[in-house]
């Protein structure tokens, strides 16, 4: 049964720094990876997608690494500002549709 | 940017009533979705509906839920006599097609069971 985890829970920084955040899968037979982010009382916004044929993906000031055969994968943010707070979860999907998450991390950024 | 919609944003039940959570998926999309998360729990997958049929569910998923796509745009959940434990967010989600697209999720239904 693939299980995903996020450590630490929650993350709190001043503006300007550079983020890593972790994420871990035990079953490596994954077809993709979803890093998303999730801001209170709100629904799940996706922000990059990884195939397992891929090594990383990037968006603006994100870049999403996937090491498969480790279980891991990377969410790197560049210059985090305080509109980067809110919750960040990793979900992997294997053979079937369904997606299995993470618990996710709380991300402040201070100003 | 097209967008998942779900109504209601929070609906209040009382135990045994039976509840239906009401989603509009992106239009082009093909592939929908329905997860949970229970306050402070992750987000759980319930069910999978393509072609007009079930195409997973978890073990969550049992006989007192039901979907149902009654016509082009909608995409129902119902809960047919909800428990305490029902509580939960629920959210919609869809993707088109091929399969490495990501799936997009709403914003949620807020439920609350008294």
């Amino acid at each position: 049964k693939q299980e995903v985890t996020q450590i630490p829970a929650a993350l709190s920084v001043p503006e300007g720094e550079n983020l890593v955040l972790n994420c871990s899968f035990t079953d490596s037979a994954i077809y993709n990876l979803q890093w998303f982010r999730q801001d209170p009382g709100k629904g799940l916004t996706s922000l990059l997608l990884i195939q397992s044929s891929q090594r990383e993906q990037t968006s603006g000031r994100l870049n999403a690494s996937l090491d498969k055969s480790s279980g891991r994968s990377t969410l790197y943010i560049a210059a985090s500002q305080p509109g980067d707070s809110a919750t960040y979860l990793c979900a992997v999907q294997g053979g079937s549709e369904k997606l299995v998450f993470g618990k996710g991390m709380k991300l402040t950024v201070n100003p | 940017e097209p967008e998942v919609t779900q109504t209601p944003s929070h609906q209040v039940t009382q135990m045994g009533q039976e509840v239906i959570l009401r989603c509009v998926p992106i239009s082009n999309h093909l592939y929908f979705y329905w997860y949970r998360q229970i306050l402070g729990q992750k987000v759980e997958f319930l069910v999978s509906f393509y072609n007009n049929e079930i195409s997973e569910k978890s073990e969550i998923f049992d006989d007192q839920f039901s979907v149902e796509r009654p016509d082009g745009s909608n995409f129902t959940l119902k809960i047919r006599s909800t428990k305490l434990e029902d509580s939960a967010m629920y959210f919609c989600a869809s993707r088109s097609d091929p399969p490495n697209q990501p799936q997009h999720f709403g914003d949620g239904t807020r439920l609350s069971i008294l």
